[in-house]
C-alpha cells in the first residue's frame, strides 16, 4: 500500500524561529513529490521536487528531496505568523496517476 | 488569480437530498480531475478520479452509486452525492493538473457540505 508520513504532526514555535518538516514515503512507483500549504480552505501549491539533492526555494521557503532515502523536507526560515496553516505532503504517484497525502503538519507560529 | 473554481462554496441540504458541486478549470483544459473529501483536522482522502470521455475512476470504499462523477467538457467535472446523510458532511476539493496529470495541481476553492 502506498504510504506518506509526515512529522511531526504538530509544532509550534516562536516567531523567527526555523522549522523543519519531514516527508517521508514508501510507494510503488514515484513520479513526483508535491508540497501544498492549507490554510482556511483549499491547499495552495509551494513545490514540486523530481529529482534528488535539488533544492528548490521560494524566499523564506526551501524543500529538498532524498530519493534514496525515500524523504523530503520543507524548511521555513525566520518564521512569520502568517506562515501558521498546515502543511501537507504529498507523492505523486505514477501508472495509478493520483496523488497520496500525508497527513499534514500543523505549524503554529506565536508572536 | 484562482485556476480552478468549485461551485458553491457551501451548502446545507437534508437527508436524502442529493447535491451537485461543479469544478471548473478556468483558463486551462483538464482531461483529468480528481475528487477528494477533507475531514476536520483530517488530510485529503482521493475518492475518485474524473476522466473526460469516459468513466470515473473511484478509490476503494467509495461507492460509485452514491457519488456521482460526470467529465462533461475539458473544462467541468460534476460530483453528484446522492440521497445525502449526515455522515456526507465533510469538504469536498477539486483539483485538476495543468500540463497532464503528473505536473503540479491545482485544488478548487473546496465546498463545505453539511447534510441536516
Amino acid at each position: 500500500e502506498d504510504k506518506v508520513v509526515q512529522s511531526p504532526l504538530s509544532l509550534v514555535v516562536h516567531e523567527g524561529d526555523t522549522v523543519t518538516l519531514n516527508c517521508s514515503y514508501e510507494v510503488t512507483n514515484f513520479r513526483s513529490l508535491l508540497w501544498y500549504k492549507q490554510e482556511k480552505k483549499a491547499p495552495t501549491f509551494l513545490f514540486m521536487l523530481t529529482s534528488s539533492g535539488i533544492e528548490k526555494k521560494s524566499g523564506r521557503l526551501s524543500s529538498i528531496l532524498d530519493k534514496k532515502e525515500l524523504f523530503s523536507i520543507l524548511n521555513i526560515t525566520a518564521t512569520q505568523t502568517g506562515d501558521s496553516a498546515v502543511y501537507l505532503c504529498a507523492v505523486f504517484i505514477q501508472g495509478a496517476q493520483k496523488l497520496v497525502f500525508g497527513q499534514g503538519t500543523r505549524l503554529t507560529i506565536n508572536p | 488569480g484562482a485556476v480552478v473554481s468549485q461551485h458553491p462554496s457551501w451548502v446545507i441540504c437534508k437527508s436524502g437530498t442529493s447535491v451537485k458541486i461543479e469544478c471548473r478549470s478556468l483558463d486551462f483544459q483538464a482531461t483529468t480531475m480528481f475528487w477528494y473529501r477533507q475531514f476536520p483536522k483530517q488530510s485529503l482522502m482521493l475518492m475518485a478520479t474524473s476522466n473526460e470521455g469516459s468513466k470515473a475512476t473511484y478509490e476503494q470504499g467509495v461507492e460509485k452509486d452514491k457519488f456521482l462523477i460526470n467529465h462533461a467538457s475539458l473544462t467541468l467535472s460534476t460530483l453528484t452525492v446522492t440521497s445525502a446523510h449526515p455522515e456526507d458532511s465533510s469538504f469536498y476539493i477539486c483539483s485538476a493538473p495543468r500540463q497532464g496529470p503528473s505536473y503540479e495541481q491545482y485544488f478548487g476553492p473546496g465546498t463545505r457540505l453539511t447534510v441536516t
